[in-house]
């Protein structure tokens, strides 16, 4: 059974295009994160959910809207994708946001745009 | 500006050595400190987390964290081609509670 999936695995597109990457996890955790791994390897928080609610949002432009429909789900739509934007995208669950929670994540998102 | 650092690497151990990765962080309200292993072209993995000064063991790995130095080190004994991998530092600030990973050290054993 896959603990938190992500779909597509691979997304290749133009500059200016509007892509989705959808999320699920079926631990039954109330917090999820999207996270952007770029070039270098360096792992960056955008977004966290608690529960269908924001509670974490780093500065990541306005192109980036997550949306999570229920607290099994969250979704990152990107708008006038760019060519910056090309990198791994992880989603991540974990059972609550407190300290001690372990962070699930799915198996990446590897977006590249050309 | 909250940073945790890393030394990048390649960090190269001999198989069957000890395998010594460092982490430094700069928030000294952190309280939780997370060591993840991340294969190639893979996701993060959590192989340790530790919240309280001194050492805590697990099979192969030791985590030890030192608070007042504001250091987190992740020990793995007898070290196999397998445990070739990057191993991302993460700290969790009792400030706002978010997590900040460090760039990770990439670590290769030779057989």
């Amino acid at each position: 059974d896959t603990a938190v999936s992500q779909t597509p695995k691979y997304l290749v597109t133009q500059m200016g295009n509007d892509k989705s990457i959808k999320c699920e996890q079926n631990l039954g955790h109330d917090t999820m994160y999207w996270y952007k791994q770029d070039s270098k390897k360096f792992l960056k928080i955008m977004f966290s959910y608690n529960n269908k609610e924001l509670i974490i949002n780093e500065t990541v432009p306005n192109r980036f809207s997550p949306k999570s429909p229920d607290k099994a789900h969250l979704n990152l739509h990107i708008n006038s994708l760019e060519l910056g934007d090309s990198a791994v995208y992880f989603c991540a669950s974990s059972q609550d946001r407190g300290q001690t929670d372990t962070q699930y994540f799915g198996p990446g998102t590897r977006l590249t745009v050309l | 500006q909250k940073e945790v650092e890393q030394n990048s690497g390649p960090l190269s151990v001999p198989e069957g050595a000890i395998a010594s990765l460092n982490c430094t962080y700069s928030d000294r309200v952190s309280q939780s400190f997370f060591w993840y292993r991340q294969y190639s072209g893979k996701s993060p993995e959590l192989i340790m987390s530790i919240y309280s000064n001194g050492d805590k063991e697990d099979g192969r790995f030791t985590a030890q964290l030192n608070k007042a130095s504001q250091y987190v080190s992740l020990l793995i004994r007898d070290s196999q081609p397998s445990d070739s991998a990057t191993y991302l530092c993460a700290v969790i600030s009792n400030r706002d509670d978010k997590i900040i990973f460090g760039k990770g050290t990439r670590l290769h054993i030779l057989p």
